[in-house]
């Protein structure tokens, strides 16, 4: 079954720590990336990779951080550096269009 | 820079009612232009796009016509449903892959 997946659907943080949000999909899209959604604000671009090894910073980088060693995998980490990490955060893959996974919520502990 | 506008919500219809939801861009070129539709707790789901002036998107029953001379692109649907209940997004993609995406429009279709 072609798709994305994102794992897990519900993440907490604790103060100072670093987690990381998997995003994995078997489209064999070149493209990834990665939003931050807010109440009232729409979708913001975090980072976005066009093709593996190589990525991007998007509107709103700082705090966070990204690899892209295979095609398939594009994971975030929300480093301590984020003072507000509580969002919903979605990451899309493809180009025209883009097809987006279901989404993790992040929150604080 | 590239933006969208979307109309402020939350919009309340009931169900049967024609729905106009209002998105605007300023872009540079010839940007394309999508709808997304986001039900509770889910990701987003392309809804229609339309990649040149005058291209109509539909789907659903849901339709949009790319507006070059008023750059606009807004979303109608004749009959609503309390299906469609969802938060509604219009977005551009200009050069580059990534999307610029309006603040949404959230929906509620009462019976």
């Amino acid at each position: 079954d072609g798709g994305i997946t994102q794992s897990p659907k519900y993440l907490f943080r604790k103060e100072g720590q670093n987690v990381t949000l998997s995003c994995e999909q078997n489209l064999n899209h070149d493209a990834m990336y990665w939003y931050r959604q807010d109440p009232g604000q729409g979708l913001r671009l975090i980072y976005y990779s066009q093709i593996v090894n190589d990525f991007q910073k998007g509107d709103i980088a700082e705090g966070y951080s990204v690899s892209r060693e295979k095609k398939e995998s594009f994971p975030l980490t929300v480093t301590s550096a984020q003072k507000n990490p509580t969002a919903f955060y979605l990451c899309a893959t493809g180009a025209q269009p883009q097809h987006f996974g279901d989404g993790t919520r992040l929150s604080i502990l | 820079g590239n933006s969208v506008t979307q109309m402020e919500g939350p919009v309340t219809l009931s169900e049967e009612a024609f729905l106009t939801i209002n998105c605007t861009y300023t872009a540079t070129g010839y940007p394309s232009l999508f709808w997304y539709v986001q039900y509770p707790g889910e990701g987003l789901q392309l809804l229609l796009k339309a990649t040149k002036a005058d291209d109509k998107g539909s789907n659903k029953g849901f339709e949009a016509t790319y507006r070059k001379e008023t750059t606009s692109f807004h979303l109608e649907k004749g009959s609503v449903q309390v299906s469609d209940s969802a938060v509604y997004f219009c977005a551009l993609r200009n050069s580059g892959y990534a999307l610029n995406f309006g603040k949404g429009t959230s929906l509620l279709v009462t019976p």
